[in-house]
């Protein structure tokens, strides 16, 4: 069985300071892991994703995530935050060849604060 | 490069009324296609899925329906719109394997 935990529903960070989102999976399988960004009424955008390479993975806008097997974990971080990152993001955990398991989790609702 | 097109952007429709929601992809041949519905303040909900011509795998048994009369055309319907049917629907698609989903901007559906 499959599923994705994101720890936080809501996440405040000021300008410019570090951002981090967690995200915890379950997987009988070997699992590919993505993050979405999500701006208000707008579709899902990609901003990364993890198919059993690098461990650690760089996505657009400056964002990041390290797989960490031993942790079930898939974490998001950006070094500064943007006014412009404030958006829903959604951790995503997927198995090879199975349309029906992609699981997303619920969601963390990032606000920047000036 | 892969587009992705899903229209109307927002519609109201009457309780009881049905329902017609168009997806397209441009720039690929035989993605897997993908409708997904999400409620306000939750995740999303897997609705239906395909992986060919004629092919719908349901994930919510409800009173929507999908079809796939195009290889890169993908359509959800109603017969009769309930108010719970409200909500944000979002179509993707992705290649074959691991690859990531690719979403469409999304239809807001209010049911009056």
């Amino acid at each position: 069985a499959q599923s994705v935990t994101q720890l936080d529903s809501h996440v405040s960070v000021s300008e410019g300071t570090p951002v981090l989102l967690r995200c915890n999976y379950s997987s009988s399988y070997s699992p590919s892991l993505f993050w979405y960004v999500q701006h208000p009424n707008k579709g899902l955008q990609l901003l990364l994703k993890y198919t059993s390479a690098a461990t650690l993975v760089k996505g657009i806008n400056g964002f990041e995530a390290e797989f960490k097997k031993s942790e079930t974990s898939f974490h998001l971080t950006k070094p500064s935050a943007h006014m412009s990152d404030a958006a829903e993001y959604f951790c995503v955990v997927s198995a090879p060849n199975r349309d029906d398991k992609i699981i997303f989790g619920k969601g963390t609702r990032l606000h920047i604060l000036p | 490069s892969q587009t992705i097109h899903q229209w109307p952007a927002t519609l109201v429709q009457p309780v009881g009324s049905p329902l017609s929601l168009e997806c397209t992809v441009e720039g690929t041949s035989n993605p897997n296609l993908y409708w997904y519905r999400q409620a306000a303040g939750r995740g999303l909900q897997l609705l239906f899925y395909s992986v060919g011509i004629g092919q719908i795998s349901s994930e919510v048994p409800q009173n929507l329906s999908a079809s796939r009369p195009q290889d890169r055309q993908f359509i959800l319907s109603s017969k009769k719109l309930l108010l719970s049917d409200s909500g944000f629907y979002l179509c993707a698609w992705r290649g074959q394997g691991l690859g990531a989903l690719h979403f469409g901007n999304g239809t807001r559906l209010t049911v009056t």
